[in-house]
């Protein structure tokens, strides 16, 4: 019964490829969140979406896509791959006000060779 | 815009002994605050939140936190950690004025290790 799910959990490319990170949230959630925490354990939010509305989009390169088909999940894609996006990527969610928290995925560790 | 500083990197304690983590905040908006746990190669895990009313908060594993308005402090303590609590500590904010989606600003985190 995970709440947040992420896929895949480790992902090793080679830098110029295109990836994708898939998210999950089966808690009724309404927004979803994508951060990065990089290799000093920093996080740091990226994309917010709303009701499948983008609501915080943060300085990410445009390399940097997320998608939004349902209020249930938040996929992120990444073009043209550099060494420095090499870092752990988390999907969370909650209810719009944040109220309740934030409920966070187990993280993507994405290593760009 | 929100600031997280946690003060302390790195706290070893022995176990059995109390513990406090020390996190302060910036705002100029009231806010709502968090302490999360992250455990090896895990996801965050919400130990508990300040949103209003009672300025103690209890989490989940024996994990209290005291919001104090004047000093913009949200200090974590547990009174006997364990060797499971190894993990690193969060401190985050989210202020009340940024609509419906709230984002996190996360401190720069506090390696808690307990030492046997």
């Amino acid at each position: 019964d995970t709440a947040v799910s992420q896929t895949p959990k480790y992902l090793v490319t080679q830098m110029g490829n295109d990836k994708s990170i898939k998210c999950e949230q089966n808690l009724g959630h309404d927004t979803m969140y994508w951060y990065k925490q990089d290799s000093k354990k920093f996080l740091k939010i990226m994309f917010s979406y709303n009701n499948k509305e983008l609501i915080i989009n943060e300085t990410v390169p445009n390399r940097f896509s997320p998608k939004s088909p349902d209020k249930a999940h938040l996929n992120l894609h990444i073009n043209s791959l550099e060494l420095g996006d090499s870092a752990v990527y988390f999907c969370a969610s909650s209810q719009s006000g944040g109220a309740g928290g934030q409920f966070f995925g187990p993280g993507t560790r994405l290593t760009v060779l | 815009a929100q600031s997280v500083t946690q003060l302390d990197s790195q706290v070893p304690v022995f176990e059995e002994a109390p513990v406090e983590l020390r996190c302060n905040y910036s705002s100029s908006v009231s806010v709502y605050l968090f302490w999360y746990v992250q455990y090896p190669n895990q996801g965050l895990q919400l130990l508990l939140k300040y949103l209003s009313g009672s300025t103690l908060v209890k989490g989940i594993n024996g994990f209290e936190a005291e919001f104090n308005k004047s000093q913009t402090s949200f200090h974590l303590r547990k009174p006997s950690v364990h060797i499971s609590d190894t993990a690193e500590y969060f401190c985050a904010v989210s202020d009340l004025s940024s609509g419906s989606a709230r984002q996190l600003t996360f401190g720069s985190g506090t390696q808690l290790t307990v030492l046997p």
